[in-house]
């Protein structure tokens, strides 16, 4: 059963544009959520994170919008550049004694020049 | 640069033929955690160290075992592969456990089953 879900497996913008990337989840416990970007060959880094008791945070080019009535979280590039397309993963942390990060499969975002 | 490493990056084995991953860190982190990430997946804990506590997840199969002799290395054991268990595996590090600590990823090794 997912508990994070990205629904869009691909995503293709052109640069400058605004790159929109979603996220869902469905356990109510999460309360940290965090993106991954990962390039081809490499492992994830970290990109974000945003804790639930704020809606949004912001990072220079990236934002990370949370709306936790519809447990839904989406993050936002602008403007999008060639070297940001990669694979982004949405993850979310319940806390407590789990340790523990769900991910999303990813959505691989690709820049057009 | 510190960093996480992995080796090989391509492993190839033999069904049932006991294979072993790799992971190192220079970056003295206390929380190693073993991630298995099969094609178009999400990445899925196996289990993680943190320091010498071992943490199995509950659905992680008795086929994986992990060692950590140091605290710079890692080890990832599957005792008899099977073709369900060909994936990417990811080793990730962290300073501690918490919602706040980011974890710091290897570049991961791509295990194939024949």
């Amino acid at each position: 059963d997912q508990q994070v879900k990205q629904n869009s497996p691909s995503l293709s913008v052109q640069e400058g544009r605004i790159s929109i990337l979603n996220c869902d989840y469905t356990n109510s416990m999460f309360d940290y959520f965090l993106w991954y970007k990962k390039y081809p060959a490499e492992g994830p880094t970290f990109l974000i994170s945003i804790s639930s008791i704020k809606d949004k945070n912001e990072d220079g080019r990236f934002t990370v919008f949370l709306n936790k009535s519809a447990k839904h979280l989406s993050l936002h590039i602008v403007p999008s550049q060639p070297g940001d397309s990669a694979v982004y993963f949405c993850a979310a942390d319940s806390g407590g004694s789990n340790y523990k990060l769900t991910f999303g499969k990813g959505t691989l975002l690709t820049v057009n020049p | 640069d510190a960093m996480v490493i992995q080796n090989p990056r391509y492993q190839v084995t033999q069904f049932g033929k006991p294979v072993t991953l790799s992971c190192s860190q220079t970056l003295n982190h206390n929380v190693m955690y073993w991630y298995q990430q099969k094609s178009s997946q999400a990445p899925k804990l196996l289990f993680h160290y943190y320091d010498k506590d071992f943490n199995n997840e509950a659905d992680t199969p008795d086929n994986f075992q992990s060692r950590r002799p140091n605290t710079s290395f890692c080890f990832l054991d599957i005792r008899s592969p099977g073709l369900g268990d060909a994936a990417m595996y990811l080793c990730a590090t962290s300073r501690g456990r918490g919602k706040r600590e980011k974890l710091f990823f290897g570049s991961g090794t791509q295990l194939s089953v024949l």
